[in-house]
């Protein structure tokens, strides 16, 4: 099993659907979750911290599923804006290897 | 707000050589990171630095490269004899504690 698996993309809805990402990661010691999204050639950036017991930040909601090993996120009410590739971040064991999933990208279709 | 920043943006550099890429971390930041990214593929982990030293590398962090933090300030990659299929985007990125981490923009890399 791979370390940190998401959905495999790509993902296209149009504007103002609800789109859900999942991951799902193989170490049961991995401590802290994480979203970023990228764009095209730039960095990966920080969307939210996932914590035990689910959080929200506007449109954006976190999952985390311990006894499964499984990492949501929600997007609701989607905008053009939010086309990109969601990489599923995991810190896979005590000391510092992070490791990203492949990512899923999303295309928000007008 | 403070950044990771990493120079080059882009080196080009024929396969042999010697490469450099350095990069400054988030001034209070204690753990750092690079990644690699080759065009159209995932992140992936190269190297973790803490307290001086490496604590964590993947398989792809071979004899090839090493990693070092010569002042107070930079965090630098150094590939030795540079192939082909190095050719890609390095980030660097640091983090305090158990946040998340904090990239640089990248350096683009092409061996030719």
């Amino acid at each position: 099993r791979k370390e940190v698996e998401q959905d495999p993309g790509p993902f296209n809805v149009p504007e103002g659907a609800t789109v859900a990402f999942n991951c799902t990661y193989s170490n049961s010691a991995s401590q802290s979750f994480f979203w970023y999204r990228q764009d095209c050639r730039k960095e990966p950036k920080l969307l939210m911290s996932v914590y035990s017991s689910g959080n929200e930040d506007g449109r954006f909601t976190a999952q985390l599923n311990r006894a499964s090993q499984y990492i949501s996120l929600l997007i609701r009410d989607s905008k053009l804006s939010d086309s990109a590739t969601y990489l599923c971040v995991v810190n896979v064991n005590r000391d510092d290897k992070i490791i990203f999933g492949k990512g899923t990208r999303l295309h928000i279709l007008p | 707000e403070p950044e990771v920043t990493q120079t080059p943006s882009h080196q080009v550099t024929q396969m042999g050589q010697e490469v450099i890429l350095r990069c400054v971390p988030i001034s209070n930041h204690l753990y750092f990171y690079w990644y690699r990214q080759i065009l159209g593929q995932k992140v992936e982990f190269l190297v973790s630095f803490y307290n001086n030293e490496i604590s964590e590398k993947s398989e792809i962090f071979d004899d090839q490269f090493s990693v070092e933090r010569p002042d107070g300030s930079n965090f630098t990659l150094k590939i030795r004899s540079t192939k082909l299929e190095d050719s890609a985007m390095y980030f660097c990125a640091s983090r305090a504690g158990l946040a998340p981490l904090h990239f640089g923009n990248g350096t683009r890399l092409t061996v030719t």
